[in-house]
């Protein structure tokens, strides 16, 4: 099956601590995304990659840092920089040629 | 400056209460307008694409519209398991997306 998988789908981590959170695709898609979701508020940009080897910041970017070594894949890292990490984080992905992306199930990220 | 603007930010309706959700929107050389679905702790499910004012696209009990400054979501007749959170989206001639803040649906038995 093609999709977008994120992986893991809970995780926790303590104050001062990186993690990385994980995008993997198989729909052949050069653009990727990440975004930020908190209650009440619309999704937010954090990073996004047209192509290997490339990536820009998007709205919210500090304390956030990507990679994007393979088309397939789109980690991020949530570095100790970021002061309120907790939150829903969301990975998308699209073609260059059509307009619409399509989105993970989500990685949710909590601060202990 | 790019944004969206979806209202109400919540509705109730009894199963079989037809009604619309709003999403207003300003943007540079609108590439697409998206609808979304999403479900408590899910990712986003991708609806429809509206490209163009006059564009309607239906999909079982929805129906989407679009003008030049707003679109809209049409429920007909909902269902229970309609009752999600629609988002609504924007691509102008960035690579951008431009999201709004969501209207939860409950639909009540």
């Amino acid at each position: 099956d093609g999709g977008i998988t994120q992986s893991p789908k809970y995780l926790f981590r303590k104050e001062g601590q990186n993690v990385t959170l994980s995008c993997e695709q198989n729909l052949n898609h050069d653009a990727m995304y990440w975004y930020r979701q908190d209650p009440g508020q619309g999704l937010r940009l954090i990073y996004y990659s047209q192509i290997v080897n490339d990536f820009q910041k998007g709205d919210i970017a500090e304390g956030y840092s990507v990679s994007r070594e393979k088309k397939e894949s789109f980690p991020l890292t949530v570095t100790s920089a970021q002061k309120n990490p907790t939150a829903f984080y969301l990975c998308a992905s699209s073609h260059l040629g059509t307009v619409e992306a399509f989105f993970g199930q989500g990685t949710r990220l909590t601060v202990v | 400056e790019d944004q969206v603007t979806q209202s109400p930010e919540a509705l109730r309706l009894q199963e079989g209460e037809s009604s619309s959700l709003n999403c207003s929107y300003t943007v540079s050389g609108l590439r697409g307008l998206f609808w979304y679905r999403q479900d408590p702790g899910k990712g986003p499910e991708f609806l429809f694409t509206l490209y163009s004012a006059g564009e309607e696209k239906e999909k079982e009990r929805l129906k989407a519209t679009l003008t030049k400054k707003e679109s809209f979501l049409h429920i007909t007749a909902p269902k229970p398991e309609d009752s999600a959170t629609y988002l609504c989206a924007v691509r102008g001639t960035g690579n951008q997306f431009y999201f709004g803040t969501g209207t939860s649906l409950t639909v009540i038995p």
